[in-house]
């Protein structure tokens, strides 16, 4: 089963706007961290932003927030004043105490339109 | 500090032919992963290390395909015995601590490999 659904294969937002990237997962465990990585044309895996399944508080940092809607299973990813510099593949992440890996989505390619 | 580096960046093989990519962490990491990545999906895991000892292989397709740590440093995945289907990008990432839910993983560059 899938662990990490990321439904959006492709999105567009114009510059400047706010975009939302969704994210669903499926874990028994009560312990658990959400992750997302940009993935640029260059081919690198940069490291956005990090939730932990106990937390209280959605995470931030900078533009990017994560939408965590724990009874939902949901850890939606939300860039604020989109700059061209973010259109790139999002890449949704998971690890849970089944595993030491990461678990990744199959990731949503965004455009920033000027 | 630096990042994570993989070398090469790029390899081109005949079929049969064995490779070795080699990785190394970040500085002081104490656990080191490899994923292979096809076109257009996510990074699939295939083995763990923590210093020097590999705690799971799980990832790993089939028996031509090894990883090695000796010294809890870099890192080398070898294929043998190439396949047109190992065609893809290897990624490596390391991580501070070991087993951690919070804890993050910094991925190197990749190698891309293409297999004739």
């Amino acid at each position: 089963a899938q662990k990490i659904t990321q439904t959006q294969p492709g999105m567009f937002v114009q510059e400047k706007e706010a975009v939302t990237l969704d994210c669903t997962y499926d874990t028994s465990d009560q312990s658990y961290g959400l992750f997302w990585y940009k993935q640029p044309s260059s081919g690198e895996m940069i490291f956005l932003i990090y939730q932990g399944s106990y937390d209280e508080q959605n995470a931030t940092e900078g533009r990017y927030s994560l939408n965590f809607q724990k009874a939902r299973k949901s850890a939606n990813l939300v860039i604020s004043a989109s700059q061209l510099g973010d259109s790139a593949m999002y890449f949704c992440a998971m690890r849970d105490r089944t595993g030491n890996q990461f678990y990744f989505g199959t990731g949503t390619s965004l455009t920033v339109i000027p | 500090g630096a990042g994570v580096s993989q070398s090469p960046r790029y390899k081109v093989t005949k079929r049969g032919q064995d490779v070795a990519l080699r990785c190394d962490p970040i500085s002081g990491h104490v656990s080191l992963y490899w994923y292979r990545q096809a076109l257009g999906q996510g990074p699939e895991f295939l083995t763990y290390f923590n210093y020097e000892a590999q705690q799971d292989k799980s990832g790993l397709p089939n028996d031509r395909f090894s990883a090695e740590r000796p010294e809890g440093s870099i890192s080398t995945l070898t294929i043998q015995r190439t396949e047109q289907r190992d065609s893809a990008m290897y990624r490596c990432a390391s991580s501070r601590v070991s087993g951690g839910i919070t804890d993050t993983q910094y991925f190197g560059p990749g190698t891309r490999l293409t297999v004739l």
